[in-house]
């Protein structure tokens, strides 16, 4: 049973580029969820999603938008890169997005680094 | 959300007990507490998640007080491979926040041969 991936492990980008970093969920899974983990910090929620729509969202820019496919697979696509956005990002899955009582399960993350 | 406050720093020995604290005292009734590590390098792992009863499974133990204001996580047996970042979060059972995990800085579990 595999759980969650993510692509790729590690990429390099230029600051003003764009980038798409994909997740496929744990097998079961319908919900999708992504988070920026700053060196030294804990994960930071961007975003949550749902039947294929944005259900929830954290404190980051629009520079940050994302998809989920029918096949419950999603990206995260960051825009106008800055320094800042150098992260480790991180995708979790979980079944039914209504409730709190499934958790989360979390793929090895990618590793942006912005130059 | 409610806040959670943690140690940041813990040491246990090879084989002990390792009981990692959690305070939660603005949790309201319906809210979650979960429990996750984050070893180096990796994404942060789910360890267990407990309402009002202890729970128990093949990782840990999670021990919540009577008023749910405060909660311990005990490894039975650390083992080196224990050492890493714990994070004690609450989770909100509805809003507009229930469905992300609000991190804090966790405590950062040492476990010495």
């Amino acid at each position: 049973d595999a759980g969650v991936t993510q692509s790729p492990t590690h990429l390099i980008k230029t600051r003003g580029q764009q980038v798409t970093l994909r997740c496929s969920p744990k097998s079961g899974h319908d919900t999708v969820s992504w988070y920026q983990q700053a060196l030294g910090q804990g994960p930071q929620f961007i975003f949550q999603y749902y039947e294929e729509e944005e259900r929830q969202r954290g404190n980051f820019p629009d520079r940050f938008s994302g998809h989920q496919f029918p096949n419950y697979s999603s990206e995260l696509n960051v825009n106008a890169l800055l320094l800042g956005d150098s992260a480790l990002y991180l995708c979790a899955s979980s079944l039914a997005r209504g409730s709190s009582n499934q958790p989360q399960h979390f793929g090895d993350g990618t590793r942006l680094s912005i130059l | 959300d409610a806040k959670t406050t943690q140690p940041p720093s813990m040491d246990c020995a090879e084989g002990r007990a390792a009981n990692l604290p959690c305070n939660h005292s603005t949790i309201s009734g319906n809210e979650y507490v979960y429990w996750y590590r984050q070893i180096h390098s990796q994404g942060p792992q789910y360890i267990i998640h407990g309402l009002k009863n202890n729970e128990t499974n093949e990782m840990a133990s999670l021990i919540i007080t009577e008023d749910r204001k405060s909660s311990t996580l005990i490894l039975p047996h650390a083992t080196l491979r224990d050492t890493a970042v714990y994070y004690c979060i609450v989770r909100p059972a509805g809003g507009t926040s229930y469905g992300k995990l609000t991190f804090g800085q966790g405590t950062i579990l040492t476990v010495h041969p």
